[in-house]
């Protein structure tokens, strides 16, 4: 399966600044995924990027304030605008590279805090 | 709709013991149910997954019992050892193995004691 490099892996930002979270797939991968995660909860999806076209978010997020960028088959880049401390979270991205059992990877995760 | 409902939210159990955690869903499209382990600071990892044509699938300790008519799935962990330690998180997808995203349960923290 393929190695996905996310970074940073934490940070701490102050309110109203933002953060580009980057994602980095060691092979071309068709759909990736941006995922929120508090503490001990679950994932919760933001949207789903496909190069070559827009993103498409889920009910409750915004490009606005999640702008995402897929330039090619191996990136993407998840921005974090206009932070406030609601926005402290784990961000993880995640690929499918294929159809079949073992297509999902995730990466580790970027763990914001915002003050 | 769309949600997996897991529980418990959190287990303990001794090792040697099994460990069980379930999930229930209610969207009927959903057609293939992986579950995932996290350990902190990583993310989730691809443990076992099973389509609804099969009401069971076992690979070493870890077993996955999927009840269709009652929109039900668990995963067993035999034996359970103090590395297993980890949150654990059902999800369900449609359109089988093919493009699309995963939804989520609520995950169980899962604490094995030596």
């Amino acid at each position: 399966s393929a190695v996905i490099s996310q970074k940073p892996s934490r940070d701490i930002c102050q309110r109203g600044t933002s953060l580009t979270i980057q994602c980095q797939v060691d092979s071309q991968v068709t759909m990736m995924f941006w995922y929120r995660q508090q503490p001990g909860q679950s994932l919760t999806l933001i949207a789903t990027a496909n190069q070559g076209s827009e993103a498409t978010y889920e009910s409750g997020f915004v490009i606005d304030k999640f702008p995402i960028s897929r330039p090619n088959l191996t990136f993407s880049t998840l921005t974090v605008s206009n932070m406030s401390p609601e926005d402290s979270s784990i961000y993880l991205c995640s690929d499918q590279e294929g159809t079949g059992d073992y297509g999902y990877t995730f990466g580790s995760g970027t763990r914001l805090t915002v003050v | 709709q769309q949600q997996v409902k897991q529980s418990p939210q959190s287990l303990i159990v001794q090792k040697g013991g099994i460990s069980i955690i379930n999930c229930a869903y209610e969207n009927t499209a959903f057609d293939y149910f992986p579950w995932y382990q996290q350990f902190p600071g990583k993310g989730p990892a691809l443990l076992i997954a099973i389509r609804p044509d099969v009401s069971e699938k076992k690979e070493g300790r870890f077993t996955i019992s999927f009840n269709k008519s009652a929109k039900q799935f668990s995963l067993h962990i035999m034996d359970s050892q103090p590395g297993d330690s980890a949150t654990y998180f059902c999800a369900a997808k449609t359109g089988g193995t093919s493009y699309g995203k995963l939804t989520f349960g609520q995950g169980t923290i899962l604490t094995v004691h030596p």
